[in-house]
């Protein structure tokens, strides 16, 4: 089974930092990545995905993210974070033909001071 | 745009009942919904698939006669959680998936927090 592994829990930035969240996973086969964003008191919403083709990706707001296939990651960037990018960041994968399943990392915890 | 939502977004119940959480997709149909949960500090967890007018496929580990699943139309799944206990307790997020001739779009509800008292 498939596995996800996001190492930073809680990642405290001043506004204009940049911002890289790693995300890992485990699976042989082909893969469907994702980042999610919650914001406090709000749905999960989808940043950005990659299914194929040009393996940096770029989002939402300003984000992107590179698939580095040898390395089994898929990390996001931000090159200067606002206040308002405080939330919950989530990693999640799902292989591809199975029914779109996603597996998510434990989520990282981002908090921008001004 | 398309909306998923989750109704009710607390609520608390005594341990022993049993309590429903409803998941609706306001502006489209959802052939497929998925039901997580969300421990503290911990990775959402998917519990199941729920399939329009079939049965829900359950995630290994999940108690299909303790989460009951029912996804009766195409813009609503309901997971009832039977004699609750207060380790039931979690915040449960039910997902649906939006056909488009591109791709599948999957859209998140707010959430429901379920406390066992």
């Amino acid at each position: 089974a498939q596995s996800v592994s996001q190492h930073n829990h809680h990642v405290i930035l001043s506004e204009a930092a940049s911002l890289e969240l790693g995300c890992n996973y485990s699976y042989g086969g082909t893969v469907n990545l994702f980042w999610y964003v919650q914001y406090p008191g709000q749905h999960l919403q989808l940043l950005l995905k990659y299914f194929s083709g040009d393996p940096l990706v770029k989002g939402i707001k300003g984000f992107e993210a590179e698939f580095i296939k040898s390395k089994f990651s898929f990390n996001l960037r931000k090159p200067s974070v606002q206040w308002s990018d405080t939330a919950e960041y989530f990693c999640a994968v799902s292989i591809t033909g199975g029914g779109n399943k996603l597996t998510f990392g434990t989520g990282t915890q981002l908090k921008v001071e001004l | 745009g398309a909306v998923v939502s989750q109704h009710p977004s607390r609520v608390i119940c005594k341990s022993g009942t049993s309590v429903k959480i409803e998941c609706r997709s306001l502006d489209f149909q959802a052939t497929t919904m998925f039901w997580y949960r969300q421990f503290p500090k911990k990775s959402l967890m998917l519990m199941a698939t729920s399939n329009e007018g079939s049965k829900a496929t359950y995630e290994q580990g999940v108690e299909k006669d303790k989460f009951l699943i029912n996804h009766a139309s195409l813009t609503l799944s309901t997971l009832t959680v039977t004699s609750a206990h207060p380790e039931d307790s979690s915040f449960y997020i039910c997902s649906a998936r939006e056909p488009k001739p591109t791709g599948n779009t999957i859209y998140f509800g707010e959430g429901s927090w379920l406390t066992v008292v």
